[in-house]
């Protein structure tokens, strides 16, 4: 069954330090998405990207965060200068094949991003 | 902006009862979706709710949704400990767009 992957699973940075996070959205899928989990907390919305073009924001992702989708295959969000508040999981979720109806949305298994 | 609460937050609940976790939204939305997620897991799709009236119901968890009350529950009957998880409910608010998730709740059923 297709699935969406992440790496690395677990990333420790500095602060001030640009990080990469990588997904693989299910391959015939044209919606791709970022959210984030700070420990404990709910699952928030970063932004959504569809036709090579963000498709909507959260107002958490600010100057410092940025999408973008290198070659067919891989989904990325770079953080330029990490904060100690952007510990967190991040999800990565892809959706929609473009036949009409519905897009379940389906989730990676997460990188943990740990900012010292 | 729409907004999703769920109560309650944390639950606690002795094997073999059976309970009910209420999501509230606040904008119309007629699609819902129910995720389990276990300690430094990935969110598990437990239910797709696409209209008002739905009910599914897998194992022992079932899971309605009323558009015009703008509620879901996940009722959980005979709750056994591998049900011990965070359920989460989450609203998109159209075809391919984000979804707000609900604050959670932390579900322990204890021997």
């Amino acid at each position: 069954e297709p699935e969406v992957t992440q790496t690395p699973s677990h990333q420790v940075t500095q602060m001030g330090q640009e990080v990469i996070l990588r997904c693989v959205p299910i391959s015939n899928h044209l919606y791709f998405y970022w959210y984030r989990q700070i420990l404990g907390q709910k699952v928030e919305f970063l932004v959504s990207f569809y036709n090579n073009e963000i498709s909507e924001k959260s107002e958490i992702f600010d100057d410092q965060f940025s999408v973008e989708r290198p070659d067919g295959s891989n989904f990325t969000l770079k953080i330029r200068s990490t904060k100690l508040e952007d510990s967190a999981m991040y999800f990565c979720a892809s959706s929609g094949t473009g036949q009409i109806g519905f897009y379940e949305q389906y989730f990676g298994p997460g990188t943990r991003l740990t900012v010292t | 902006e729409l907004k999703v609460e769920q109560n309650p937050l944390f639950l606690s609940m002795q094997e073999g009862k059976n309970y009910t976790i209420y999501c509230n939204y606040s904008t119309t939305s007629d699609r819902l979706y129910w995720y389990r997620q276990d300690p430094g897991k990935s969110l598990e799709s437990l239910f797709v709710l696409l209209s008002n009236g739905a009910v599914k119901q897998e194992g022992r968890l079932m899971a309605s949704l009323d558009t015009k009350a703008r509620l879901s529950t996940l009722h959980i009957t005979a709750a056994v400990h591998d049900l011990s998880a965070t359920y989460f409910c989450a609203v998109d608010s159209g075809t391919a767009s984000k979804l707000t998730f609900g604050t959670g709740t932390r579900l322990q059923v204890t021997l």
